[in-house]
């Protein structure tokens, strides 16, 4: 069974810039997580969607993240505006059950 | 919302050491889990424990509902378990997860 993918595996950008994350669960799970995890902390929920609708989104900051599942399978995560604050390790996650199966994140560097 | 408390912070152990890492809760869970992050950080499942004691190799969990609190034990440590240790726990019907902040474990050879 494949695990969950996600891409790119780095980036680097400017402060202001823009930039895209991608997630594509585990087959047949029908939940997906965004977390953020800055250094030295442990995740935090950004947004939980429920097939391609979305179940939990209230510690995203909506002026500058926005997340998207438009089929129910594969997501996308977008900064626009990034700010120097947002430099962190980018975690998706799926699930079927209880069980929280983890990608191997996007570190993202705001210079 | 949920606070979750994690101690001690961090843990340097000589291979072949047992250890037992603490996960102190705010509230009551109906869902509580324990991750181990690699070196690398990738996040892996250990256990799903909201309550009760289980056991997966050298590795065991209990946790105290009704006192709020969780503890992972590991036995005869071997280099491959360092990395971080994080509990995770949740009260809402939505599966939403909170994480404590993390028990940083260092196995020497």
């Amino acid at each position: 069974e494949a695990g969950v993918a996600q891409s790119p595996r780095y980036k680097i950008i400017e402060k202001r810039q823009s930039v895209a994350f991608w997630c594509n669960p585990i087959s047949g799970h029908a939940t997906l997580y965004w977390y953020q995890q800055i250094l030295g902390q442990g995740p935090k929920l950004l947004i939980q969607f429920q097939n391609n609708g979305v179940v939990d989104d209230s510690q995203l900051p909506k002026d500058r993240f926005s997340a998207e599942r438009l089929k129910g399978v594969d997501s996308t995560l977008k900064i626009q505006p990034a700010k120097l604050e947002d430099s962190a390790v980018y975690l998706c996650a799926s699930s079927l059950g209880v069980w929280q199966y983890f990608g191997p994140g996007t570190r993202l560097t705001v210079t | 919302g949920i606070q979750v408390e994690q101690s001690p912070p961090d843990l340097i152990l000589q291979e072949g050491a047992n250890s037992t890492l603490r996960c102190n809760f705010s509230d009551s869970v109906n869902n509580l889990q324990w991750f181990h992050q690699n070196p690398w950080g990738q996040l892996i499942n250990l256990f799903y424990i909201p309550s009760g004691t289980k056991q997966n190799g050298r590795l065991s969990a209990t946790t105290v509902a009704t006192e709020r609190y969780s503890l992972l034990y590991i036995s005869s440590s071997q280099t491959t378990d360092s990395g971080v240790y994080f509990c995770a726990v949740g009260n809402q019907g939505a599966q939403k997860l909170v994480f404590g902040q993390g028990t940083r474990l260092t196995i020497n050879p």
